[in-house]
């Protein structure tokens, strides 16, 4: 079955640690997305990707960074964690033609 | 900047009742609007869109207008159910414009049995 795999559902660490969000899909979709929500809040769109080796900054400036090798993967790192980047991160990919966006499950982080 | 907003943080409605919930855009160039349901510990999962050359669309159980006059649209959920408790999120862009949705602050809404 087609889905979007994120992984780890949630991390808790300290400042200073450099930590990688996964995400994995398996739609064989072109596109792939990072949003960042805080709770009950509206998704803020970090980083996007139209294809391999193509990664673009969205709307919400992020300290994070993305690399985009396989079209299947689209991970984001934060080389620095801080209290300030406590958020959910979820993962979304789009098929070219079709607006509609596919969500994953998300990664809750909290760095304390 | 553009932003999209929800008139009402919260809506609670008995099981049964028809629900509304609404949105506002101000992006005058936007023509496509989707609607989405987040479930606790989610991520948000599709419910219906609708482009700018449309006033309304129905799926099943919901309908969702548009009114680009005033900028607003609205979900609406025929006999609503608990399981359609949760938080809503409208979003608006340009259709062929590389997806980039602008989100508005969700409504949670809570079905009483």
């Amino acid at each position: 079955e087609a889905d979007i795999y994120q992984t780890p559902r949630y991390l808790v660490i300290g400042t200073g640690k450099k930590i990688t969000l996964e995400c994995s899909q398996t739609m064989g979709h072109d596109k792939m997305y990072w949003y960042q929500q805080d709770p009950g809040m509206e998704l803020h769109l970090i980083h996007y990707s139209y294809g391999v080796n193509s990664t673009e900054k969205g709307d919400l400036s992020s300290e994070s960074t993305v690399s985009r090798i396989r079209t299947e993967h689209f991970p984001l790192t934060l080389e620095s964690a801080r209290p300030s980047h406590t958020s959910q991160y979820l993962c979304a990919t789009r098929q070219g033609g079709n607006e509609k966006l596919f969500f994953g499950s998300g990664t809750q982080l909290s760095v304390l | 900047g553009e932003s999209v907003g929800l008139h009402l943080p919260t809506l609670s409605v008995q099981e049964g009742d028809n629900s509304i919930i609404n949105c506002a855009y101000s992006n005058s160039a936007s023509d496509y609007f989707i609607w989405y349901k987040q479930e606790s510990g989610k991520g948000p999962q599709f419910i219906i869109d609708i482009r700018s050359n449309m006033d309304k669309r129905q799926g099943q159980r919901v309908t969702v207008l548009l009114n680009k006059t005033v900028k607003h649209l609205s979900l609406q959920i025929a006999a609503t159910q608990p399981g359609d408790s949760a938080v809503y999120f409208c979003a608006d862009g340009i259709y062929n414009q590389g997806g980039k949705l602008i989100f508005g602050q969700g409504t949670e809404l809570s079905v009483k049995p």
